[in-house]
């Protein structure tokens, strides 16, 4: 069954740079079948879609957060990256990585809690 | 970008009644719109993809409807579990997705 977990810093300070890792079991992500997405969920703005990566490496971002956003994978440890830099407390949220089935999310992980403070 | 609304934001229903929410879009998505389940502390759950196709292990009870610009969910007998926040997604201006901000059904 496919799995997926969210890891990295629950803190993070404003202006620095957030990075979290999602690692997959269960299945691979080097399947040219799906892609890989990270969404994020304030109480403000609900659920928010930051980016999405294939197993070729084509990254697509959303427009609102493209010129913080990077993503990548490492097929090898079988996990996919986000970094977002330059961070204020807006940015504070729960991460969540996920699979999309092209164009929906059918397997989400538990999300991680990120805050941003000082 | 396709702005996603739903209505209401909360739906008050006793267990064993019929749920309608509803999703709109700012402009045609057809038939590109997924709904999602989440209940507190969890991720959101795939319930509906192509408007209408429930995913798999999802009860029949969950239904989707609509085309172009209107949507509903529909949750004909409502069970316990079943209270939670409901959200749509569209997925026509691909790559690039947007939520509707969700409705909480409640008892």
């Amino acid at each position: 069954q496919l799995q997926l977990q969210e890891s990295g810093p629950g803190l993070v300070k404003p202006s620095e740079t957030l990075s979290l890792t999602c690692t997959v079991s269960g299945g691979s992500i080097n399947s040219g079948t799906y892609y890989w997405g990270w969404i994020r969920q304030t109480p403000g703005k609900g659920l928010e879609w930051i980016g999405s990566i294939y197993y070729t490496g084509r990254t697509y971002y959303s427009p609102s957060l493209k010129s913080r956003v990077t993503m990548s994978m490492d097929t090898s440890k079988n996990h996919f990256s986000l970094k977002l830099n330059s961070v204020t407390a807006a940015d504070t949220a729960v991460f969540y990585c996920a699979r999309l089935a092209t164009n929906y999310f059918d397997s989400w992980g538990q999300g991680t809690l990120v805050t941003v403070s000082s | 970008e396709i702005v996603m609304t739903q209505s209401p934001a909360t739906l008050s229903v006793s267990p064993g009644e019929r749920a309608t929410l509803s999703c709109r879009a700012s402009q045609s998505v057809s038939n590109n719109l997924a709904w999602y389940q989440q209940t507190p502390g969890q991720a959101p759950r795939l319930l509906i993809y192509g408007a209408s196709t429930r995913a798999p292990g999802i009860p029949a009870r969950f239904s989707g409807g609509g085309s172009g610009t209107e949507f509903t969910l529909t949750i004909s007998s409502l069970q316990s579990e079943d209270f939670a926040v409901y959200y749509c997604q569209q997925y026509n201006n691909w790559p690039l997705f947007t939520f509707g901000p969700g409705t909480k059904v409640d008892v």
